[in-house]
C-alpha cells in the first residue's frame, strides 16, 4: 500500500485566502485524524473521524475550520478565511479497528506544511 | 481523560551511549501505548506498541520499552544510540474502549553528538 497520501505537500497562501488541505487514507482503514503540529503547541488533535463521520471536533480551533469525509478514501480539512497564526504542519493519519473490538496503531501521512502570510 | 507526560523537552547522548527517553501517562485503565519517531520533515512513524502481555516490547532500529504500571511509565531505551537515531520521539496513550482517541504527549528531542 502507499501509506497514507496528504496534499499538497507544501502551500502559500495570503491572509484571508481559502485553503483546503487533503488527504487519502490506507485503505481498509476506519478511522481518519487530522492533527496540527507547531513549535509551540505541539501535536494537537483536531477533528477524528469513524466509517466517515465525525466522531470528535473539540479540537477544531475554530469556525474558521472545518473538515468534511465524502466517502471512505478521501477527506479534506479546510480553512476559511486563512489566518498567518493557522501556519503550521498538518498531518493526517488513518487506522483500524481490530474485530476484537481494540484497534491499531495510526499511520501517519508526510504532512502539509501550510504557510499563511 | 488520558494524558501524557514527557519530562525531557531535549536531551542530548553521544554516539554509542545507551538512550533512556521517559513518559508517563495518565488513563483509568489498561492502556494503549505507543512510542513514534519524527525525523525532520517527515510524519510520524511507529517504533513499537503495547497493547497487553508481555511488558517489555521490542520495536524497530533496535529500541525497547517497558511498561510499568505501578509507575504509570512506560520508557524507552536503547542500549547503544547511533547519529541516525536524532529525531523527536512522542510517547502516546490510547484509550483501550469505545471510540479510539489517542493523545500523544509533547515530545523529546534527541540530538547524538559524536
Amino acid at each position: 500500500d502507499a501509506g497514507v497520501i496528504q496534499s499538497p505537500r507544501h502551500e502559500v497562501t495570503e491572509m484571508g485566502q481559502e485553503v483546503t488541505l487533503r488527504c487519502k487514507p490506507i485503505s481498509g482503514h476506519d478511522y481518519l485524524f487530522w492533527y496540527r503540529q507547531t513549535m509551540m503547541r505541539g501535536l494537537e488533535l483536531l477533528i477524528y473521524f469513524n466509517n466517515n463521520v465525525p466522531i470528535d471536533d473539540s479540537g477544531m480551533p475554530e469556525d474558521r475550520f472545518s473538515a468534511k469525509m465524502p466517502n471512505a478514501s478521501f477527506s479534506t480539512l479546510k480553512i476559511q478565511p486563512s489566518e498567518p497564526r493557522d501556519s503550521a504542519v498538518y498531518f493526517c493519519a488513518s487506522s483500524f479497528t481490530w474485530t476484537s473490538g481494540g484497534f491499531y496503531e495510526q499511520y501517519f501521512g508526510p504532512g502539509t506544511r501550510l504557510t499563511v502570510t | 481523560a488520558q494524558s501524557v507526560t514527557q519530562p525531557d523537552i531535549h536531551i542530548t547522548v553521544s554516539e554509542g551511549a545507551s538512550l533512556e527517553l521517559r513518559c508517563n501517562y495518565s488513563y483509568g485503565a489498561t492502556p494503549y501505548l505507543f512510542w513514534y519517531v519524527q525525523s525532520p520533515g517527515q510524519g510520524l512513524q511507529l517504533l513499537l506498541k503495547y497493547f497487553s502481555g508481555d511488558t517489555l516490547v521490542q520495536g524497530i532500529k533496535g529500541f525497547e520499552a517497558e511498561f510499568k504500571r505501578s509507575q504509570s511509565s512506560f520508557n524507552l531505551r536503547k542500549p547503544s544510540v547511533h547519529w541516525s537515531d536524532a529525531a523527536e520521539y512522542f510517547c502516546a496513550v490510547g484509550n483501550s474502549g469505545g471510540y479510539q482517541k489517542v493523545t500523544f504527549g509533547i515530545g523529546t528531542k534527541l540530538q547524538v553528538i559524536p
